[in-house]
């Protein structure tokens, strides 16, 4: 079975901090990607990364950056936690083989920021 | 406009009847993908599918590549059926990223 865990399932921080969380999958998947959730917009992508060390930025990517050291780890970064960052966070990872292609989402962090 | 639109937002209904949830796009594909995420955030894949019909237990999906419509039926639905579902399509363009439509919730009374 496919695991993508992310790191908290729920964060409250303040604004101004830096914010770090982290996902991790154990099928050795190429890709990994970073979204946000929020009501009535469904999911938005902010950040895709194709390989170690390489990203994409996604639909937005203002305000996160993210580091890809490890083929199984993805990190997504808040610089400067602000409260419009306050969403559900989803990592998801898939292979890079088109015919078997398949997102695969870990349980989704729940940041809050005060 | 959303490259992406599902129909209807929201869907409630009895234990026991057959649900239909709608997809539309407006880009072409390689592939659609509907999606399940129940309360507490996690999200499961359905299915996967190209062309023609796909049936999983009492799920079905099919897809009209020339009329760039989809639809997710759920047969004898049951109140565990109660979730958000979520279409998402690969653009043909897009590599290997999905544009995601914003959800249908539903919800199975007993």
């Amino acid at each position: 079975d496919v695991k993508v865990t992310q790191s908290s399932r729920y964060l409250v921080k303040r604004t101004g901090e830096k914010v770090f969380l982290e996902c991790v999958q154990d099928m050795d998947h190429e890709n990994m990607f970073w979204y946000r959730q929020d009501p009535g917009l469904g999911l938005r992508l902010i950040y895709f990364s194709y390989d170690v060390k390489m990203k994409e930025k996604g639909d937005i990517p203002e305000g996160y950056s993210v580091s890809r050291e490890k083929k199984e780890r993805f990190s997504l970064i808040l610089e400067s936690a602000s409260t419009n960052q306050t969403s559900m966070y989803l990592c998801a990872s898939s292979p890079r083989n088109r015919r078997l292609y398949e997102q695969y989402f870990g349980p989704g962090t729940r940041l809050t920021v005060t | 406009k959303n490259e992406v639109e599902q129909s209807p937002q929201n869907l409630t209904a009895q234990e026991g009847e057959f649900i239909t949830i709608n997809c539309s796009y407006s880009v072409g594909i390689s592939a659609l993908h509907w999606l399940q995420q129940h309360p507490g955030g996690g999200i499961v894949s359905l299915f996967m599918l190209s062309s023609g019909k796909k049936k999983h237990g009492r799920l079905i999906a099919t897809i009209n590549i020339q009329e760039k419509h989809s639809s997710l039926h759920i047969t004898a639905s049951h109140p565990r059926d109660s979730a958000v579902y979520i279409c998402a399509v690969r653009p043909n363009f897009g590599n290997e990223k999905l544009t995601f439509g914003t959800g249908t919730r539903l919800t199975i009374i007993p």
